[in-house]
Protein backbone atom coordinates (compact mmCIF):
# COMPACT_ATOMS: atom_id res chain seq x y z
CA UNK A 1 0.00 0.00 0.00
CA UNK A 2 0.84 3.47 -0.12
CA UNK A 3 2.74 4.87 3.60
CA UNK A 4 4.96 7.30 4.92
CA UNK A 5 6.11 6.16 8.68
CA UNK A 6 7.36 8.41 11.07
CA UNK A 7 8.62 7.41 14.90
CA UNK A 8 5.50 8.42 16.99
CA UNK A 9 7.77 10.51 19.52
CA UNK A 10 11.22 11.76 19.91
CA UNK A 11 12.58 13.91 23.13
CA UNK A 12 15.24 16.02 22.90
CA UNK A 13 16.40 18.64 25.25
CA UNK A 14 16.46 22.34 24.57
CA UNK A 15 19.28 23.90 22.56
CA UNK A 16 19.99 20.31 21.12
CA UNK A 17 19.51 19.09 17.47
CA UNK A 18 16.59 16.45 16.84
CA UNK A 19 15.92 14.61 13.25
CA UNK A 20 12.69 13.34 12.78
CA UNK A 21 12.92 10.61 9.71
CA UNK A 22 10.21 9.80 7.52
CA UNK A 23 10.23 6.21 5.07
CA UNK A 24 7.56 6.40 2.47
CA UNK A 25 6.18 4.20 0.19
CA UNK A 26 3.92 6.05 -2.57
CA UNK A 27 3.31 5.85 -6.22
CA UNK A 28 4.26 8.49 -8.60
CA UNK A 29 6.01 10.65 -6.08
CA UNK A 30 6.91 13.95 -6.22
CA UNK A 31 8.31 15.42 -2.86
CA UNK A 32 8.10 15.27 0.39
CA UNK A 33 6.84 18.23 2.52
CA UNK A 34 7.02 18.37 6.27
CA UNK A 35 4.32 19.99 8.56
CA UNK A 36 4.52 21.74 12.29
CA UNK A 37 1.36 21.57 14.21
CA UNK A 38 0.79 22.88 17.24
CA UNK A 39 -1.78 21.23 20.20
CA UNK A 40 -5.24 23.18 19.50
CA UNK A 41 -3.72 24.35 16.11
CA UNK A 42 -3.78 24.19 12.22
CA UNK A 43 -0.66 22.33 10.24
CA UNK A 44 1.74 25.15 9.11
CA UNK A 45 3.85 24.60 6.23
CA UNK A 46 7.77 24.03 6.79
CA UNK A 47 9.15 22.68 3.83
CA UNK A 48 9.19 21.04 0.85
CA UNK A 49 11.75 18.77 -0.94
CA UNK A 50 11.40 17.87 -4.85
CA UNK A 51 15.15 16.75 -5.58
CA UNK A 52 17.29 14.92 -3.28
CA UNK A 53 19.60 16.79 -0.73
CA UNK A 54 18.99 19.30 1.83
CA UNK A 55 16.95 22.35 2.09
CA UNK A 56 18.02 24.62 5.04
CA UNK A 57 14.82 27.29 6.41
CA UNK A 58 16.54 29.33 9.17
CA UNK A 59 16.91 26.54 12.36
CA UNK A 60 15.23 23.84 10.49
CA UNK A 61 16.55 21.75 7.54
CA UNK A 62 14.77 18.59 5.45
CA UNK A 63 16.60 15.68 3.64
CA UNK A 64 15.30 13.66 0.62
CA UNK A 65 16.71 10.74 -0.57
CA UNK A 66 14.53 9.06 -3.41
CA UNK A 67 17.29 6.24 -3.68
CA UNK A 68 16.13 5.59 -0.29
CA UNK A 69 13.06 6.30 -0.27
CA UNK A 70 13.56 8.87 2.85
CA UNK A 71 13.33 11.88 3.86
CA UNK A 72 13.90 13.49 7.59
CA UNK A 73 13.04 16.86 8.77
CA UNK A 74 16.30 18.12 11.01
CA UNK A 75 15.45 20.64 14.19
CA UNK A 76 18.62 22.83 15.11
CA UNK A 77 18.69 25.15 18.75
CA UNK A 78 15.84 23.69 19.63
CA UNK A 79 13.28 25.63 21.45
CA UNK A 80 10.18 25.11 23.70
CA UNK A 81 8.15 26.00 21.10
CA UNK A 82 9.74 23.61 18.76
CA UNK A 83 7.36 21.08 21.38
CA UNK A 84 5.03 20.16 18.66
CA UNK A 85 3.51 17.26 15.80
CA UNK A 86 5.65 16.91 13.01
CA UNK A 87 4.23 15.68 9.64
CA UNK A 88 5.96 14.44 6.75
CA UNK A 89 3.45 14.31 3.38
CA UNK A 90 3.51 13.39 -0.29
CA UNK A 91 1.10 13.45 -2.93
CA UNK A 92 1.17 10.30 -4.25
CA UNK A 93 -0.50 9.53 -8.09
CA UNK A 94 0.84 12.32 -9.65
CA UNK A 95 -2.18 14.89 -9.18
CA UNK A 96 -2.51 16.33 -5.76
CA UNK A 97 -4.07 13.62 -3.65
CA UNK A 98 -1.94 13.68 -0.88
CA UNK A 99 -0.99 11.28 2.12
CA UNK A 100 0.23 12.58 5.34
CA UNK A 101 2.24 10.37 7.67
CA UNK A 102 1.19 9.64 11.30
CA UNK A 103 2.88 12.85 12.97
CA UNK A 104 5.72 12.78 15.07
CA UNK A 105 4.99 14.18 19.06
CA UNK A 106 8.02 16.16 19.82
CA UNK A 107 9.03 17.00 23.23
CA UNK A 108 11.63 19.51 24.21
CA UNK A 109 12.52 19.38 27.69
CA UNK A 110 14.30 22.53 29.27
CA UNK B 1 -4.47 39.20 5.50
CA UNK B 2 -4.44 35.83 3.57
CA UNK B 3 -6.01 32.79 5.21
CA UNK B 4 -8.40 29.95 5.32
CA UNK B 5 -11.50 30.32 7.05
CA UNK B 6 -14.01 27.29 8.36
CA UNK B 7 -17.16 27.86 9.96
CA UNK B 8 -18.57 26.80 12.37
CA UNK B 9 -15.16 25.66 14.52
CA UNK B 10 -17.32 23.58 16.67
CA UNK B 11 -20.62 21.36 15.64
CA UNK B 12 -22.46 19.09 17.65
CA UNK B 13 -24.70 17.16 15.65
CA UNK B 14 -27.02 13.94 15.71
CA UNK B 15 -26.97 10.70 13.72
CA UNK B 16 -28.59 11.67 10.22
CA UNK B 17 -28.52 15.46 10.73
CA UNK B 18 -27.51 16.92 7.67
CA UNK B 19 -25.06 19.39 7.93
CA UNK B 20 -22.54 21.25 5.85
CA UNK B 21 -19.23 23.07 7.09
CA UNK B 22 -18.21 25.83 5.04
CA UNK B 23 -14.53 26.67 3.52
CA UNK B 24 -13.32 29.80 2.16
CA UNK B 25 -9.74 30.98 0.86
CA UNK B 26 -8.81 34.67 -0.64
CA UNK B 27 -5.52 33.41 -2.36
CA UNK B 28 -6.85 32.19 -5.74
CA UNK B 29 -5.76 29.13 -5.29
CA UNK B 30 -6.89 26.39 -7.54
CA UNK B 31 -6.42 23.87 -5.26
CA UNK B 32 -8.19 22.68 -2.35
CA UNK B 33 -8.83 19.86 -0.10
CA UNK B 34 -10.23 18.35 3.34
CA UNK B 35 -8.93 16.67 5.88
CA UNK B 36 -9.67 14.71 8.58
CA UNK B 37 -7.57 14.03 11.63
CA UNK B 38 -7.57 11.41 14.40
CA UNK B 39 -5.82 10.39 17.08
CA UNK B 40 -2.43 8.61 15.88
CA UNK B 41 -3.89 8.33 12.56
CA UNK B 42 -1.91 11.60 11.23
CA UNK B 43 -4.57 13.67 8.79
CA UNK B 44 -6.59 11.64 5.68
CA UNK B 45 -7.62 13.26 3.19
CA UNK B 46 -11.32 12.98 2.24
CA UNK B 47 -11.54 15.04 -1.39
CA UNK B 48 -9.82 17.51 -3.10
CA UNK B 49 -10.43 19.80 -5.69
CA UNK B 50 -8.08 20.98 -8.63
CA UNK B 51 -10.32 23.85 -10.13
CA UNK B 52 -13.82 24.56 -10.24
CA UNK B 53 -16.52 21.90 -11.21
CA UNK B 54 -13.02 19.40 -10.52
CA UNK B 55 -12.82 17.11 -7.57
CA UNK B 56 -11.70 13.93 -6.74
CA UNK B 57 -11.90 11.34 -3.80
CA UNK B 58 -9.06 10.95 -1.68
CA UNK B 59 -8.40 8.34 1.13
CA UNK B 60 -11.53 8.39 2.82
CA UNK B 61 -14.22 9.62 0.81
CA UNK B 62 -17.08 7.38 1.97
CA UNK B 63 -20.37 9.48 3.86
CA UNK B 64 -19.27 12.90 2.09
CA UNK B 65 -19.75 15.15 -0.28
CA UNK B 66 -18.10 18.31 -1.62
CA UNK B 67 -18.77 20.82 -4.35
CA UNK B 68 -16.67 23.58 -5.97
CA UNK B 69 -18.93 25.98 -7.71
CA UNK B 70 -16.87 29.20 -6.98
CA UNK B 71 -13.43 29.36 -6.59
CA UNK B 72 -12.75 30.19 -3.35
CA UNK B 73 -15.35 28.17 -1.89
CA UNK B 74 -15.10 24.27 -1.01
CA UNK B 75 -17.70 23.27 1.42
CA UNK B 76 -17.87 19.49 2.80
CA UNK B 77 -21.58 17.79 3.28
CA UNK B 78 -22.45 15.45 5.82
CA UNK B 79 -25.39 13.51 4.16
CA UNK B 80 -26.89 11.73 7.18
CA UNK B 81 -23.30 11.77 10.04
CA UNK B 82 -22.77 9.26 11.77
CA UNK B 83 -20.93 8.96 14.68
CA UNK B 84 -17.90 7.60 13.02
CA UNK B 85 -17.64 10.79 11.74
CA UNK B 86 -16.33 12.53 14.77
CA UNK B 87 -13.25 14.12 14.08
CA UNK B 88 -11.31 17.37 14.17
CA UNK B 89 -11.78 18.92 9.87
CA UNK B 90 -9.30 20.69 8.38
CA UNK B 91 -9.94 22.55 4.73
CA UNK B 92 -6.87 23.14 3.18
CA UNK B 93 -5.45 25.32 -0.24
CA UNK B 94 -2.49 25.58 -2.61
CA UNK B 95 -1.36 26.71 -5.46
CA UNK B 96 1.25 23.98 -5.81
CA UNK B 97 -0.13 20.94 -3.40
CA UNK B 98 2.80 20.34 -1.93
CA UNK B 99 2.49 23.61 0.36
CA UNK B 100 -0.76 24.15 1.73
CA UNK B 101 -2.57 26.18 3.81
CA UNK B 102 -4.40 24.84 6.75
CA UNK B 103 -7.77 26.38 8.07
CA UNK B 104 -8.25 26.58 11.75
CA UNK B 105 -10.08 22.93 11.72
CA UNK B 106 -14.09 22.08 12.57
CA UNK B 107 -14.26 19.72 15.48
CA UNK B 108 -17.67 18.01 14.95
CA UNK B 109 -18.91 15.62 17.34
CA UNK B 110 -22.03 12.93 16.36
CA UNK B 111 -24.00 11.49 18.50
Amino acid sequence: GQSLEQPSEVTAVEGAIVQINCTYQTSGFYGLSWYQQHDGGAPTFLSYNALDGLEETGRFSSFLSRSDSYGYLLLQELQMKDSASYFCAAPNTGGFKTIFGAGTRLFVKA
Amino acid sequence: EAQVTQNPRYLITVTGKKLTVTCSQNMNHEYMSWYRQDPGLGLRQIYYSMNVEVTDKGDVPEGYKVSRKEKRNFPLILESPSPNQTSLYFCASSSQGYEQYFGPGTRLTVT
